[in-house]
C-alpha cells in the first residue's frame, strides 16, 4: 500500500528564515515520484517541485529544495527566505506506476504560517 | 495554466438528491481524477479514469459513481447525497507516468444540508 505522513498540521516560520516541512512515504515500488503542492487561502493547488526516486540529485526550483533521504523515505520540501506569501496549506504527494495505480497519494497537509 | 474547469464551483444541494460534478478539460491528458478534501484528511481518491470509459474506485468511492464519455468530460455523480458529502471536489488531470505532476482544477464547494 502506498502512504503519505506529514506530521507537522501547522508550522510557523519568521520571515527571511528557512523552513523545513516534514513528508515521509511508504511504497515498495522502486520508481515512483515525489510532489509537493501549495494551497493558499483562495483554494487552488499549485504544483512546487518533484523529485524521482532514481534522481540522484535533490530537487530545486527557486526558493524551493527537496531534500530527499531514499533510504529513510523521506521527501522534505526546503523554503528558503520565506516570505509572507508563503503562507498555506502544503501536501506532499507520491505516484507510483506498479503497485500505485498511476495515483497520486497525498498527506493530510502541513499549514504554514509565515510571521513579519 | 493548464485547461481544467470544474462546474459548478458552488452548490447546496438537499440531502437524497442526486448531484453531479462536471470537469472538463482541454488538455488532452490522459488520466483524470476526483477528490475530496476535508480539514485533517488532505486530498482523498474517490474515483480516477485512465482512458475513455475506463475507470477505477479510490480510497472513498462509497455513494459516488463516475463517467468518462469523452476524453475532456469526467463526471462525478452523488447518487442520493449525504450530509457526510459535504467537502470541497477537486478534479486533477494527468499524463502517464511517475514524472508528470497532476493539474487541478479550481475545486467546487458542496454543501449537503
Amino acid at each position: 500500500a502506498q502512504k503519505i505522513t506529514q506530521t507537522q498540521p501547522g508550522m510557523f516560520v519568521q520571515e527571511k528564515e528557512a523552513v523545513t516541512l516534514d513528508c515521509t512515504y511508504d511504497t515498495s515500488d522502486q520508481s515512483y515520484g515525489l510532489f509537493w503542492y501549495k494551497q493558499p487561502s483562495s483554494g487552488e493547488m499549485i504544483f512546487l517541485i518533484y523529485q524521482g526516486s532514481y534522481d540522484e540529485q535533490n530537487a530545486t526550483e527557486g526558493r524551493y529544495s527537496l531534500n530527499f533521504q531514499k533510504a529513510r523515505k523521506s521527501a522534505n520540501l526546503v523554503i528558503s527566505a520565506s516570505q509572507l506569501g508563503d503562507s498555506a496549506m502544503y501536501f506532499c504527494a507520491m505516484r507510483a506506476l506498479m503497485t500505485g495505480g498511476n495515483q497520486f497519494y497525498f498527506g493530510t497537509g502541513t499549514s504554514l504560517t509565515v510571521i513579519p | 495554466d493548464a485547461g481544467i474547469t470544474q462546474s459548478p464551483r458552488h452548490k447546496v444541494t438537499e440531502t437524497g438528491t442526486p448531484v453531479t460534478l462536471r470537469c472538463h478539460q482541454t488538455e488532452n491528458h490522459r488520466y483524470m481524477y476526483w477528490y475530496r478534501q476535508d480539514p485533517g484528511h488532505g486530498l482523498r481518491l474517490i474515483h480516477y479514469s485512465y482512458g475513455v470509459k475506463d475507470t477505477d474506485k479510490g480510497e472513498v468511492s462509497d455513494g459516488y459513481s463516475v463517467s468518462r464519455s469523452k476524453t475532456e468530460d469526467f463526471l462525478l455523480t452523488l447518487e442520493s447525497a449525504t450530509s457526510s458529502q459535504t467537502s470541497v471536489y477537486f478534479c486533477a488531470i494527468s499524463e502517464r507516468g511517475v514524472n508528470t505532476e497532476a493539474f487541478f482544477g479550481q475545486g467546487t464547494r458542496l454543501t449537503v444540508v
